[in-house]
């Protein structure tokens, strides 16, 4: 049974690096047919897709128009797991974000969500 | 990048009413559609994918239709457990966008 624990702070303060992870239990990272997202959750943005990583004979990652300047998600192959790392925070960065697997594009399995605040 | 657009916002029936669901894509995705439903509190969980195949253990009163850019979500009898916000997904390529949401209630 696939498990996605997420951990990370709660509270990020503005203009600093949001940093999260997701640890796999029941799936590897490495493998050919999964990708590896983030997506979040506020009130004006409903749910956003972030972006993913994902190995096909190569390490590769898509990402959203909309923070593609300032993020980064990365695999961690020797923990089985991928981060995220969102930089230059604001408060409209203030969310609840999730980890999930996807497969072929199939979002399937959703991490618990960590509510995240970007406030000083 | 494709829009994913749902109809309504928000809606309230009752206990055994018919709901029906619309969610338009600005371009064709095939049906690579999803729908995702997330219960108050909870955190969203798959309930069709390929625009018609319901998830396991997922019950039979609902169903998912349609491809190309016209998609609808049916509750053929609402049950109080189906209060909910239900999401559609498209997942022909990236972005894997979402659409706004559809707030059920009793």
């Amino acid at each position: 049974q696939l498990q996605l624990q997420q951990s990370g702070p709660g509270l990020v303060k503005p203009s600093q690096t949001l940093s999260l992870t997701c640890a796999i239990s029941g799936d590897s990272v490495s493998g050919n047919v999964a990708s590896w997202n983030w997506i979040r959750q506020s009130p004006s943005r409903g749910l956003e897709w972030l972006g993913r990583t994902y190995y096909r004979s190569k390490w590769s990652n898509d990402y959203s128009v909309s923070v593609k300047s300032r993020i980064t998600v990365n695999p961690d192959t020797s923990k089985n797991q991928f981060s995220l790392q969102l930089r230059s925070v604001t408060p409209e960065d203030t969310a609840v974000y999730y980890c999930a697997r996807a497969t072929r594009g199939l979002i399937d399995y959703w991490g618990q969500g960590t509510l995240v605040t970007v406030s000083s | 990048d494709i829009q994913m657009t749902q109809s309504p916002s928000s809606l309230s029936a009752s206990v055994g009413d018919r709901v029906t669901i619309t969610c338009r894509a600005s371009q064709g995705i095939g049906n690579s559609l999803a729908w995702h439903q997330q219960r108050p509190g909870e955190v969203p969980q798959l309930l069709i994918y390929a625009a018609s195949t319901l998830q396991s253990g997922v019950p039979s009163r609902f169903s998912g239709s349609g491809s190309g850019t016209d998609f609808t979500l049916t509750i053929s009898s609402l049950q109080p457990e189906d209060v909910a916000t239900y999401y559609c997904q498209k997942y022909d390529a990236a972005p894997l966008t979402f659409g706004g949401g559809t707030k059920v209630e009793i």
